[in-house]
């Protein structure tokens, strides 16, 4: 079983829908988590950087960490276009971000 | 540079030969990072050199796999007698430092090996 699981998707919505994407985790000692969004042919590119349990809101985007439940979740308000690209979630032990764990990703299409 | 640059962008390959794939940081940037991302899956860590220490190679898969960095700069990975499941995409990231949580990502180099 892997270290970080991620809802495999894709995941396909209508402009303007609200998105949730989710990772759960089974290594507790996770304290940082993180999204990234790739766009296709891309590096991936932080989106939301959360420390610790507790909620962090960004524009339209918001980052939940629930680590009683091992659980992540990223929501997208006001889906557009634009949107459309993978996320990956990430998480890690300590503030060294690039030896993190990451998820598969979830391909998101937002369709006008 | 404005941002973090790899060459080529894609490299072809027949099983066997050697592959040198390059990431030129931001610049100022100390740390740098190597990543492969096979077809549908998140980012395997590779490689990690900070400053001048010693680099952290507990990602690499095999010794057929090394990187270098030269002068605190560019970054060379090199992938000898190349296998049909080498075939990915290789990312590179750089940091201002170890503990900045801003990674910042190149296009990265889609190898094919046939």
């Amino acid at each position: 079983q892997k270290e970080v699981e991620q809802d495999p998707g894709p995941l396909s919505v209508p402009e303007g829908a609200i998105v949730s994407l989710n990772c759960t985790y089974s290594n507790s000692a996770f304290q940082y988590f993180m999204w990234y969004r790739q766009y296709s042919r891309k590096g991936p590119e932080l989106l939301m950087y959360t420390y610790s349990s507790g909620n962090k809101e960004d524009g339209r985007f918001t980052a939940q960490v629930d680590k009683s439940s091992k659980y992540i979740s990223l929501f997208i308000r006001d889906s557009q276009p634009s949107d459309s690209a993978t996320y990956l979630c990430a998480m890690s032990q300590n503030t060294n971000a690039g030896k993190s764990t990451f998820g598969d990703g979830t391909t998101l299409t937002v369709k006008p | 540079g404005a941002g973090v640059s790899q060459s080529p962008s894609n490299k072809v390959t027949e099983k066997g030969k050697d592959v040198e794939l390059r990431c030129d940081p931001i610049s100022g940037h100390t740390a740098l990072y190597w990543y492969r991302q096979s077809l549908g899956q998140g980012l395997e860590f590779l490689i990690y050199f900070q400053g001048n220490s010693a680099p952290d190679k507990s990602g690499l898969p095999s010794d057929r796999f090394s990187a270098e960095r030269t002068g605190g700069s560019v970054s060379t990975l090199t992938i000898q007698r190349t296998q049909q499941e080498d075939s990915a995409v290789y990312l590179c990231a750089s940091s201002f430092r170890r503990t900045n949580e801003k990674l910042f990502f190149g296009s990265g180099t889609q190898l094919s090996v046939l």
